[in-house]
């Protein structure tokens, strides 16, 4: 498959936990990333490698992978949470780079 | 720590051919992924393509007929040249740099490249 699927857009109340999930067949067998992209700013690597942090990220942002879907689970929303989030990963070649449509994530 | 700055022409009319350079510090292109990737206004992230830890460069299938990505390392620095564009070529273009995760750790600050007449 060439595509990984994302949903457009996912609320929160402040402070408690949501899940973006991203589903594609090549996501069982290579791995997941996901990007935080606010406004007018280049996008920023949150997990990388299915459930690995970056430097810098707060460990209320999580990701897990099962069979052809991962997640991306922010625990303890916070307003500067609120971001398009996207998902990346392969194709079943393992050359080709995709990007899921992106989540748009509002913190009410 | 690596720092990613790129430029190139920000207006072009159609059929024009897209330009941009992108210079790297703290990060060497031997062994990691250095590549580009698009925008379109108020739209997602389309990948362009990669020069890879293996020296080789993958092209998006959309976008392999009139994209080219080469790679200086004696300045380390990637290019990207885009051929005959048209107003779908209209976005912020990205250079995004692996450094040691397998994605994309670091990226450029965009380029907003307009196509129009």
């Amino acid at each position: 498959s060439s595509e990984l699927t994302q949903d457009p857009a996912v609320s929160v109340a402040l402070g408690q936990t949501v899940r973006i999930t991203c589903q594609g067949d090549s996501l069982r067998n290579y791995y997941s990333n996901w990007f935080q992209q606010k406004p007018g700013q280049a996008p920023v690597l949150v997990i990388y490698a299915r459930h690995n942090r970056p430097s810098g990220i707060p460990d209320r942002f999580s990701g897990s992978s099962s069979g052809n879907t991962a997640s991306l689970t922010i625990t303890g929303a916070r307003a500067e949470d609120e971001a398009d989030y996207y998902c990346n990963s392969r194709d079943s070649s393992g050359y080709v780079v995709l990007f899921g449509g992106g989540t748009k994530l509002t913190v009410l | 720590q690596v720092q990613v700055q790129q430029w190139g022409a920000g207006l072009l009319k159609p059929s024009e051919t897209l330009s941009l350079t992108c210079a790297v510090s703290g990060a060497s292109s031997s062994g990691n992924y250095w590549s580009w990737i698009r925008q379109p206004p108020g739209k997602g992230l389309e990948w362009i393509g990669e020069f890879t830890q293996s020296g080789k460069t993958i092209y998006s299938p959309s976008l392999k007929s009139r994209a080219s990505i080469s790679v200086d390392t004696s300045r380390n620095e990637i290019s990207l040249t885009l051929k005959s564009v048209t107003a779908a070529d209209t976005a912020v273009y990205y250079c995004a740099i692996e450094a040691n995760s397998g994605t994309y750790d670091f990226w450029g600050q965009g380029t907003l490249v307009t196509v129009s007449s």
